[in-house]
């Protein structure tokens, strides 16, 4: 079983749209989550942390549940720069791990 | 940009060859984390260093090696390439052993083995 499951989509969405990605981990000593961003051919990058309270950075809001072991990831009013594959990440003892990452296109 | 350096930025190897790849942490960290990411996956994580010394390996055969130099930058060793090695090589630098601090990516090394 991998340590972080994800929908690989794709998720096809026209602009203006709201999405939600979510994905599941299984190691419940997990200590910090995240949401990373990786463009066709590049690095990840991090989007955003993900607490327990939830937390917003404009247009994007995740949510952690600790108790099913569940992260999500909510982008509002799509543009079309939000095009990119979306890597749920958890952190143990030090070391990420990745989802497969959800492929996002948002069409004009 | 993270300031994380990875050279060279593409490789072509044949099976059996033997390929070192590096890189520069950002300014200020001491930990390096390697990490593969086949085609369509995400990343996996080989293993980290911190002050020079290994914290961690993922699931990785012993041809998989490393170090960290005093100014903690990194290599990557790989010996003896299979074509399952054919991936984007990532590199990221944090602070302290990784727990707790971001960590932020290189651009990647891309090897193809033939």
């Amino acid at each position: 079983r991998k340590e972080v499951e994800q929908d690989p989509g794709p998720f096809n969405v026209p602009e203006g749209a709201t999405v939600a990605f979510n994905c599941t981990y299984s190691n419940s000593a997990s200590q910090s989550f995240f949401w990373y961003r990786q463009d066709c051919r590049k690095e990840p990058k991090l989007l955003m942390s993900v607490y327990s309270s939830g937390n917003e950075d404009g247009r994007f809001t995740a949510q952690l549940n600790r108790a099913s072991q569940y992260i999500s990831l909510l982008i509002r009013d799509s543009k079309l720069s939000d095009s990119a594959t979306y890597l749920c990440v958890v952190k143990a003892l030090g070391r990420l791990y990745f989802g497969r990452g959800t492929q996002l296109t948002v069409w004009p | 940009e993270t300031g994380v350096t990875q050279s060279p930025t593409h490789l072509i190897k044949t099976r059996g060859q033997q390929v070192t790849l590096r890189c520069s942490s950002q300014s200020g960290h001491n930990t390096v984390s390697w990490y593969q990411q086949a085609l369509g996956q995400g990343p996996q994580f080989i293993f980290q260093y911190y002050r020079e010394e290994e914290n961690g390996r993922g699931n990785f055969p012993p041809r998989f090696s490393g170090l960290q130099f005093p100014n903690y930058s990194s290599e990557l060793n790989v010996n003896a390439l299979e074509l399952d090695d054919s991936a984007l090589y990532l590199c990221a630098s944090s602070l302290d052993g990784g727990g707790g601090e971001t960590q932020y990516f290189g651009p990647g090394t891309r090897l193809l083995v033939l």
